[in-house]
């Protein structure tokens, strides 16, 4: 029972390079996250999508691109990566909250990218 | 706006002992939900506890439960019984307005230490 996987585990990029990471739920779930992890500030919503063929902007989508390649995948790409984009990277995925009402979002173990 | 305050960084328990983690938020939704998650030191996020606004009962799981206080916007996790490995960061959620997806604002979290 997988749940949310996310690759790679660990990166380190130069500045101004680009990277994608990838995530995939096999839960079928049509939501799905992706959230960053700073220290003292919990973590914050980057993008979002609805279901396959939508997504939209959360708190902090700044410097970030995303695309929903089908239901079970959420990829994340950064063009231009940038020192501030040193961060934890979580991906998440929950069922729809219409008529639903208890949907806890299910993590990925998340990816620690290191920008120099 | 939306907010989610976790006012302690850090606490200390002795094993076997009762700890109660603080959470207030801010909303001026009349439905919303609130989450508990848990991030021990491996980094995995893991989901303990929902209580949706219009639940009368306060929400239980096992040795957590949630001290649900509306009128005081809090919604407190009560952890009974302490153990060793309960020893992790713990973190607040509310699910956030608009649309269908169950996006979470994240507070900042407690880091828990429990003593043998």
């Amino acid at each position: 029972n997988a749940g949310v996987t996310q690759t790679p585990k660990f990166q380190v990029l130069k500045t101004g390079q680009s990277m994608t990471l990838q995530c995939a739920q096999d839960m079928n779930h049509n939501s799905m996250y992706w959230y960053r992890q700073d220290p003292g500030m919990g973590l914050r919503l980057i993008y979002y999508s609805a279901s396959e063929g939508t997504t939209d902007k959360g708190e902090v989508p700044n410097g970030y691109n995303v695309s929903r390649l089908n239901k079970r995948e959420f990829s994340l790409r950064l063009e231009s990566a940038a020192p501030s984009q040193t961060s934890v990277y979580f991906c998440a995925s929950s069922g729809n909250f219409r008529g639903e009402r208890n949907q806890p979002q299910h993590f990925g173990d998340g990816t620690r990218l290191s920008i120099l | 706006a939306q907010k989610i305050t976790q006012t302690q960084p850090g606490m200390f328990v002795q094993e076997k002992e009762a700890v109660t983690l603080d959470c207030t938020y801010d909303t001026s939704d009349q439905s919303y939900g609130l989450f508990w998650y848990k991030q021990p030191s491996s980094g995995e996020m893991i989901f303990l506890i929902y209580q949706g606004s219009y639940d009368e009962q306060n929400a239980t799981e096992g040795r957590y439960s949630l001290n649900f206080q509306k009128a005081r916007k809090s919604a407190n996790l009560v952890i009974s019984a302490s153990q060793l490995g309960d020893s992790a960061m713990y973190f607040c959620a509310m699910r956030a307005k608009g649309g269908a997806t169950n996006k979470l604002i994240f507070g900042t979290g407690t880091l828990l230490a429990v003593q043998p």
